[in-house]
């Protein structure tokens, strides 16, 4: 059964500091997922990361993937308020279409 | 484009009840999938329909849900009899190719008191 953790499940940051969210899956896959959600509001989709290597960047925000550990790392470049948010590294396999699992999320909080 | 649309947005019913929850997916997204999330759990795959039909439904529960789409548009998610346990958050997605990120609705928090 494939499972993904995420840490830390909680993170306080202060603006204008960097910090970084893991996740590790437990079993080969070929499509990681960052989403984000907001209070009350859908999932929206961050990155979608598919080969060894990939490295994908968005504003205050990188993702990478390294498929040989089964990790994918979130970097947080300079936190602003608007980041604050719950992230959640989602996994996936091509012959599962579309059956996703989910990590336990991260809830982000950034401090003026 | 609108996005994915779930009714209603809170639901608060008691023990025994029956309840049911409404997507409406983005059209033209053959793809529909439903979620929950109870207390203190991940977000776990219920179900899969491609048009009207169940391609996966290997996450429902148990026979208390029934699930449809009928027409291959929107979709409905029964609960009968609601038990305690069933309290979370229901989302539903789309997508118009299956490897493509889903777009997920806002949920739909369901209380069973």
């Amino acid at each position: 059964e494939l499972k993904v953790e995420q840490n830390p499940l909680f993170l306080s940051m202060q603006e204008g500091k960097n910090y970084t969210i893991y996740c590790n899956y437990s079993t080969t896959s070929d499509r990681l997922y960052w989403y984000r959600q907001d209070p009350g509001k859908s999932l929206e989709s961050l990155f979608v990361l598919l080969s060894n290597g990939a490295v994908k960047q968005e504003g205050r925000l990188m993702a990478s993937l390294d498929t040989k550990a089964r990790l994918s790392t979130l970097h947080i470049t300079a936190a602003v308020h608007d980041l604050s948010a719950t992230y959640f590294c989602v996994v996936g396999r091509r012959t599962s279409y579309g059956k996703l699992t989910f990590g336990q999320g991260t809830i982000l909080t950034v401090h003026p | 484009e609108a996005g994915v649309t779930q009714f209603p947005s809170h639901s608060v019913i008691e023990k025994g009840q029956t309840v049911t929850l409404r997507c409406d997916p983005i059209s033209g997204h053959d793809n529909l999938y439903w979620y929950r999330r109870v207390m203190g759990k991940e977000i776990k795959f219920l179900l899969h329909f491609v048009k009207e039909s169940k391609q996966d439904e290997s996450g429902m529960p148990n026979n208390r849900f029934l699930a449809e789409r009928t027409g291959g548009t929107y979709s409905t998610l029964k609960v009968q009899p609601a038990e305690l346990e069933d309290s979370g958050v229901y989302f539903c997605a789309s997508t118009g190719t299956v490897n493509s990120p889903l777009h997920f609705g806002n949920g739909t928090r369901l209380t069973v008191t």
